[in-house]
C-alpha cells in the first residue's frame, strides 16, 4: 500500500523560508523510474506544479518559482524535502506531494495535503 | 493564467454523457500525452486518466480520454451524482521543461 504524508509549518511569516517534508511508504525512491513531486493549490484556485525529483536525482522545477525552490531526497528515510524561500501571502496554499513511476509525471498517488498560510 | 485552457464549468443530468475539453500548444499537448485528475470537494486530486486515454486500476470505464493535435478531452458517460467534482488536465511542456495544469473544470450534476 502506497501512502504519502506532508508535514511542516501551518503558518509562516512573509520573507521566511518554508520547509516541507513528504514522508512516504510502499515504494522506494531508489527504484528506477520513481519520482516524487510537489503540487500546490491556493484556496479556491487551480493546481500548480512546483517540483519533481527522480530516483536518479534528476530534478525539475516550475519555471515561475524555480529561483525560490530546492528539492532533495533522503532515500534511507523515505523522505523528500521541498524548501521555498522568501515566502509571500500569495504563497498561501495547500501543498501536496505525489509519486510518479516509470520516469513519468503521472502522479498516481497523492498525500492529503497540508495548508500553509503566509501571514505576519 | 494556466498554460492549458479548460472551461470553468460543465454540467449534466444523471445518466448523461459530458465532455470536458483541454486546449494547449505545440510544446505541451501537441508533443506529449495528457493526464486527467478528479478532485472531489475537500480531498486530494486523484489520477483518472493517464497517457491521454489509459485508466488506472479501479477507475470505471465510464471515464475516457482522448487527444488530438493540441487538444484533449475527458468524457464521462452515465453521469452519476458522485462525479460532481473539479477536473484538471495536465501535460508535460517541453518549452517549460515541466508539468502544466489546466485551470480546472467544475462539474455539476443537476
Amino acid at each position: 500500500q502506497i501512502t504519502l504524508e506532508e508535514s511542516g509549518p501551518t503558518l509562516v511569516k512573509p520573507t521566511q523560508t518554508l520547509t516541507l517534508t513528504c514522508s512516504f511508504s510502499g515504494f522506494s525512491l531508489s527504484t528506477s523510474g520513481a519520482g516524487v513531486g510537489w503540487i500546490r493549490q491556493p484556496p479556491g484556485k487551480a493546481l500548480e506544479w512546483l517540483a519533481l525529483i527522480y530516483w536518479d536525482d534528476n530534478k525539475r522545477f516550475g519555471p515561475s518559482l524555480k529561483s525560490r525552490l530546492t528539492i532533495t531526497k533522503d532515500t534511507s528515510k523515505n523522505q523528500v524535502v521541498l524548501t521555498m524561500t522568501n515566502m509571500d501571502p500569495v504563497d498561501t496554499a495547500t501543498y501536496y506531494c505525489a509519486v510518479a513511476f516509470y520516469s513519468s509525471w503521472d502522479f498516481s498517488y497523492w498525500g492529503q495535503g497540508t495548508l500553509v498560510t503566509v501571514s505576519s | 493564467q494556466s498554460v492549458l485552457t479548460q472551461p470553468p464549468s460543465a454540467s449534466g443530468t444523471p445518466g448523461q454523457r459530458v465532455t470536458i475539453s483541454c486546449s494547449g500548444g505545440s510544446s505541451s499537448i501537441g508533443s506529449n500525452t495528457v493526464d486527467w485528475y478528479q478532485q472531489l470537494p475537500g480531498t486530494a486530486p486523484k489520477l483518472l486518466i493517464y497517457s491521454s486515454h489509459l485508466r488506472p486500476s479501479g477507475v470505471p470505464d465510464r471515464f475516457s480520454g482522448s487527444r488530438s493535435g493540441t487538444s484533449a478531452s475527458l468524457a464521462i458517460g452515465g453521469l452519476q451524482s458522485e462525479d460532481e467534482a473539479d477536473y484538471y488536465c495536465a501535460a508535460w511542456d517541453d518549452s517549460l521543461d515541466g508539468v502544466v495544469f489546466g485551470g480546472g473544470t467544475k462539474l455539476t450534476v443537476l
